[in-house]
């Protein structure tokens, strides 16, 4: 059974500019969950989607959006990069009903010069 | 609001020493608590949670509401267990997967 996949792995992008991470859960998950992950603050929640709708949103200005498709997959967008989105992103995904367990990619390493 | 605590950034042990790896956690209702593992160059992954009251690979935690403590042990450190550990937690009320993470104890065990 294929794992969470992230596309793609490493981005560099230039302060201004704007960018889309793509996350494909395993088959048969509903829930897909985006965290930031930086040596500073660790991970944090950015927000839920389940079955294409919004379920929980974390603290981060309102540059940062995503949407999921109705095969679940999921895009995120940072639009108007500052040098601080330098990070890993994560993408957990889960079955999608209460006490599962949430399976993780391997992250998109973005890099804002 | 939901806070965990892991106060210890490096942990270092000696191979067959005990390990402790201490969380601490803040919320108001009923949590779930996880323990997530990240090995080198391997992607994060689950390795206990307190609701299915497992042992995996020698480890065991036990969620003590009392003291808000869900501290992860292991009686004999290996050398393979040496890796990125976090505590986290799921609010039970609510509805969601949202995770809440500790900011993560590097553990190493020493020949």
């Amino acid at each position: 059974k294929a794992g969470v996949t992230q596309t793609p792995r490493y981005l560099i992008k230039t302060r201004g500019q704007q960018v889309t991470l793509s996350c494909s859960p395993i088959s048969g998950h509903r829930s897909v969950s985006w965290y930031q992950q930086t040596p500073g603050q660790g991970l944090q929640f950015l927000f839920e989607y389940f079955s294409e709708t919004q379920r929980n949103k974390g603290n981060f200005p309102g540059r940062f959006s995503g949407r999921q498709f109705s095969n679940s997959r999921s895009e995120m967008n940072v639009s108007t990069l500052e040098l601080g989105d330098s990070a890993l992103y994560l993408c957990a995904s889960s079955l999608g009903s209460q006490e599962t367990e949430a399976f993780f990619g391997q992250g998109t390493r973005l890099t804002v010069v | 609001a939901q806070r965990v605590t892991q106060p210890e950034k490096l942990l270092s042990v000696f191979k067959g020493a005990p390990v402790e790896l201490k969380c601490n956690y803040s919320y108001s209702g009923s949590p779930e608590l996880f323990w997530y593992v990240q090995y080198s160059r391997q992607r994060l992954q689950l390795l206990l949670r307190h609701i299915s009251r497992e042992s995996i690979k020698g480890f065991t935690a036990d969620l003590n509401k009392g003291e808000t403590s869900f501290h992860l042990k292991k009686p004999f450190a290996q050398e393979e267990d040496s890796a990125m550990y976090y505590c986290a937690l799921r609010g039970l009320t609510g509805g969601g997967n949202k995770l809440t993470f500790g900011t993560g104890t590097q553990l190493k065990v020493e020949l």
